[in-house]
């Protein structure tokens, strides 16, 4: 069946720095691919998404590379900032198929 | 555009009894699906509804647990007999009928069963 496996947290940085969270998938086919993100007490939010092999995706600052030689599409930001900490969710869906599968996500901590 | 809500946001409830959640999705959104997420753990499928037609549900949905969409609108999810395991929080997301579209997810009902 389908699987995403994300890097073990928690990750702790210091604002500023580079940011990588890797992200591998399993799944027939060509999935869609997600990155979404959750706030304490909030839902999850999308951050961004690729829908075939190549496209990157990008928002606020973070990018992910859909690379299906890899079957990977980590997330990264240049230079992150206090208010990024939060859980992050890697995420894929195929194309005939409606539900999402989601990583077990990765807690990313900022501190000033 | 309201977005994605739930009723209610937390429950508390003695093992054994009856829970009901409330999500309305986004309005013309076709398709409406369920999740439970577990502490440390991402988002695990239930099932969803195009319409009102339940198109699909995960092994995870026992007996005990029933979703209704009757109107294409508002769906419901019920969980009977409720166990201690039972505990987590369940999302509620929706989409247009395309399925390349964004999943728009609501805040979640926190469910605590003593």
């Amino acid at each position: 069946g389908d699987s995403v496996t994300q890097m073990e947290g928690p990750v702790t940085l210091s604002e500023e720095a580079f940011l990588t969270i890797n992200c591998t998938y399993t799944a027939t086919g060509y999935p869609s691919l997600f990155w979404y993100v959750q706030y304490p007490g909030e839902g999850l939010q999308l951050l961004l998404k690729a829908t075939k092999a190549d496209d990157k995706g990008s928002n606020k600052g973070f990018e992910a590379t859909y690379r299906k030689e890899t079957t990977s599409f980590h997330l990264e930001k240049g230079s992150v900032q206090v208010s990024d900490s939060a859980v992050y969710f890697c995420a894929l869906r195929r194309s005939n198929a409606g539900k999402s599968t989601f990583g077990d996500g990765t807690t990313l901590t900022v501190k000033p | 555009d309201t977005g994605v809500s739930q009723d209610p946001r937390h429950k508390i409830t003695k093992r054994g009894q009856n829970v009901t959640f409330r999500c309305d999705p986004i309005s013309e959104h076709n398709r409406l699906y369920w999740y439970r997420q577990t502490l440390g753990q991402g988002p695990e499928f239930l099932t969803y509804f195009q319409n009102e037609a339940q198109l699909e549900k995960s092994r995870l949905l026992s007996d005990r647990f029933s979703a209704e969409r009757p109107k294409g609108s508002f769906s419901t999810l019920e969980i009977q007999r409720t166990e201690q395991g039972d505990s987590a929080m369940y999302l509620c997301a929706s989409t247009p009928t395309d399925i390349q579209e964004t999943q728009y997810f609501g805040p979640g009902t926190r469910l605590l069963v003593l």
